[in-house]
């Protein structure tokens, strides 16, 4: 199975600040890697897909990059509506597997 | 706009059974291949199973964990994802997500399943 190694497990932020997430493969999934945003109750979002394609309907300030082994979610100024736990998931190989989550809080 | 809303989850006791459910609307359900997620209480994400489209012979695969226990279904005529879970054991607690497609697109919101004697 590909182990994917989320960092970190969490962080505090601030409104404004500039974030970064990142997770790495246990080995090479090419871009097949998607970035998602949980709060607590609702269903889990999409905001990239294949490392760094943005979703419809997400907001620019998120961004993706990476391939191979490395990967990264970017938000580059912090909202108060961003306060909530990332996590990635990697397509490549059967079973798929997912990093165990970041939780942003507000500092 | 795509929707998919859970249910069917609750407390069974060890070695019970449960059936949840998962509804698609908003999109044509029957073009995509579905899957279960679940997290345990303070721990990440899990894949536990995926059923491709019916008019490719709806294969199902599973997570090692829950192969032989639990089985995956779907009914295209009411827009439905069924998961089957027989044996239940203490560590299948979880909050368990139904998701849309290969790529895991859309979610819905979960539903809770709690195994306790």
């Amino acid at each position: 199975d590909i182990q994917m190694t989320q960092s970190p497990s969490s962080l505090s932020a601030s409104v404004g600040d500039r974030v970064t997430i990142s997770c790495r493969a246990s080995q090479g999934i090419r871009s097949d890697l998607s970035w998602y945003q949980q709060k607590p109750g609702k269903a889990p979002k999409r905001l990239i897909y294949a490392a760094s394609s943005l979703q419809s309907g997400v907001p620019s300030r998120f961004s993706g990059s990476g391939s191979g082994t490395e990967f990264t979610l970017t938000i580059s100024s912090l909202q108060p509506e961003d306060f909530a736990t990332y996590f990635c998931l990697q397509l490549n190989s059967y079973p798929w597997t997912f990093g165990q989550g970041t939780k942003v809080e507000i500092k | 706009e795509v929707h998919l809303e859970e249910s069917g989850g609750g407390l069974v006791r060890p070695g019970g059974s449960l059936r949840l459910s998962c509804v698609g609307s908003g999109y044509t359900f029957k073009a995509y291949h579905m899957n279960w997620v679940r997290q345990a209480p303070g721990k990440g994400l899990q894949w536990v199973a995926s059923i491709s489209l019916t008019q490719v012979n709806g294969y199902m695969y599973y997570e090692d964990s829950v192969r032989g226990r639990f089985t995956i279904s779907r009914d295209d005529a009411t827009n439905s994802l069924f998961l089957q879970m027989n044996s239940l054991r203490v560590e299948d607690t979880a909050v368990y997500y139904c998701a849309r497609d290969m790529s895991f697109d859309f979610w819905g919101r979960g539903t809770p399943v709690i195994v306790s004697s």
